[in-house]
């Protein structure tokens, strides 16, 4: 069974600074994708980033970086540049990668609520 | 392109009656799949349709299933509701399911009395 542990319920940063959230996985997959994903007050779950397990390279989207440490199974999120917009709950997500497969179970920690503040 | 639909955004039902949710995916999409999230429980997976066959459920009990049509759309249905089925209904969409990222919609809440 996978599991995803975000060990930190609630973080905060002022605007402009930059923050990481924390998330650790456990499995026994060797292949597999890891996310993150905000949930604002909206509701909606919009993906902020994607990581392949067999690429050693970190993923980057514009402010949003990840620090993946496969043999640790930690994928940390980095938020730089903080802005009010990125008030929201992150989850950090892990799907298995299976050949040939059509399955896309997603295996959610409890997310972190992340608050910006002026 | 439109994203994921989700109808009807709140429903408030009665302990022992039955409901369906709606979900419409993004187009081009053929995998669709259904979360549950509650305060206590987090995110949990109900199940994935694709091709109008279900390929994966989530531990949930039978009272709870779904079923998705030939132009992808897909609804679930949860009967005889209990107080604890009270949460958000997360629908996602993606191109094949493994390998593509999930789209979520907006979810509909429902609420349980």
């Amino acid at each position: 069974a996978q599991t995803v542990t975000q060990s930190q319920p609630e973080m905060s940063v002022q605007e402009a600074e930059t923050v990481t959230l924390s998330c650790t996985y456990d499995t026994s997959e060797s292949n597999y994708y890891l996310f993150w994903y905000k949930q604002p007050p909206s509701r909606q779950m919009i993906l902020v980033i994607r990581q392949e397990a067999y690429k050693q390279q970190n993923a980057t989207e514009n402010r949003f970086s990840v620090n993946f440490q496969k043999a640790a199974k930690s994928f940390s999120l980095k938020i730089s540049d903080s802005q009010l917009g990125d008030t929201a709950m992150y989850f950090c997500a892990f799907m298995k990668h299976v050949r040939g497969s059509t399955l896309g179970r997603l295996y959610f920690g409890r997310g972190t609520q992340l608050t910006v503040w002026p | 392109k439109a994203g994921v639909t989700q109808t009807p955004r709140y429903l408030i039902k009665t302990r022992g009656q039955q409901v369906t949710l709606s979900c419409s995916p993004i187009s081009g999409h053929r995998s669709v799949s259904w979360y549950q999230q509650t305060p206590g429980q987090g995110l949990q997976f109900l199940f994935e349709y694709f091709s109008e066959t279900q390929r994966n459920k989530g531990n949930f009990p039978g009272r709870f299933s779904g079923r998705q049509f030939s132009n992808s759309r897909s609804e679930m249905n949860v009967s005889t509701l209990e107080l604890g089925d009270s949460a958000l209904y997360l629908c996602a969409s993606s191109l094949t399911g493994t390998n593509s990222p999930l789209h979520f919609g907006n979810g509909t809440r429902l609420t349980v009395t």
